[in-house]
């Protein structure tokens, strides 16, 4: 099972501020299986992003997921107020899946 | 537009069995695969298991032992069951559709979510 590390554990930045949000593979990922969650606090967690790069419906385009390999990152341009949440990557090439522990964006 | 709705019992004692049931509202209930992940404080976001339209499952192995994902089409629901619980067991459940194809075990994200239920098992 490939274990995913997220960094930073907190991100503080102001709106208008770009985010980089970094998520580190055990091992590399085949297949481009990397997606990228948001959740805000007492919601489920939204689907932003997969196969590394490919926007949800309905996703703004600030939104951007690159990388490969081991390491991926999830861009977030120009933030907006509602974008401060907690962000996770999940690996899916095969069960069981895995999540990274999270990284909180807070508005500094 | 798929909507999940969830619902089951939010405390339990220790021993007892977890039981909760997802609803799927619109979209197509036979082309996915249906999935239940858990999230705590202590592992964070968990994976449990996940079920298709024809009743084939697969399941996390790490809790293989004490989990039952069942489905009924009529009502386009599918559900979990966890046997003897613990405190370990406490946590927010999500339903969840997953997607990315109907392989067993094969790439799945999930999207949407069920708006979660917290199950507290304590004595």
């Amino acid at each position: 099972e490939i274990v995913l590390t997220q960094s930073p554990g907190t991100l503080s930045l102001s709106p208008g501020e770009t985010a980089t949000l970094s998520c580190r593979a055990s091992q590399s990922v085949s297949g481009s299986y990397l997606a990228w969650y948001q959740q805000k606090p007492g919601q489920a967690p939204r689907h932003l992003i997969y196969g590394v790069s490919s926007r949800a419906s309905g996703i703004p385009d600030r939104f951007s997921g690159s990388g490969s390999g081991a390491d991926f990152t999830l861009t977030i341009s120009r933030l907006e107020p509602e974008d401060f949440a907690v962000y996770y990557c999940q690996h899916y090439g095969g069960s069981p899946y895995s999540f990274g522990q999270g990284t909180k964006l807070e508005i500094k | 537009q798929v909507q999940l709705q969830q619902w089951g019992a939010g405390l339990l004692k220790p021993s007892e069995t977890l039981s909760l049931t997802c609803a799927v509202y619109g979209g197509s209930f036979t082309g996915n695969y249906w999935t239940w992940i858990r999230q705590s404080a202590g592992k964070g976001l968990e994976w449990i298991g996940e079920v298709n339209h024809r009743g084939d499952t697969n399941t996390n192995p790490s809790l293989k032992s004490r989990v039952a994902i069942s489905v009924d089409t009529s009502k386009n629901q599918f559900s979990l069951k966890v046997t003897s619980v613990t405190a370990a067991d406490t946590a927010v459940y999500y339903c969840a559709r997953g997607r990315g194809g109907l392989v067993p075990g094969g790439p799945r994200w999930f999207d949407p979510w069920g708006q979660g239920t917290l199950v507290t098992v304590s004595s």
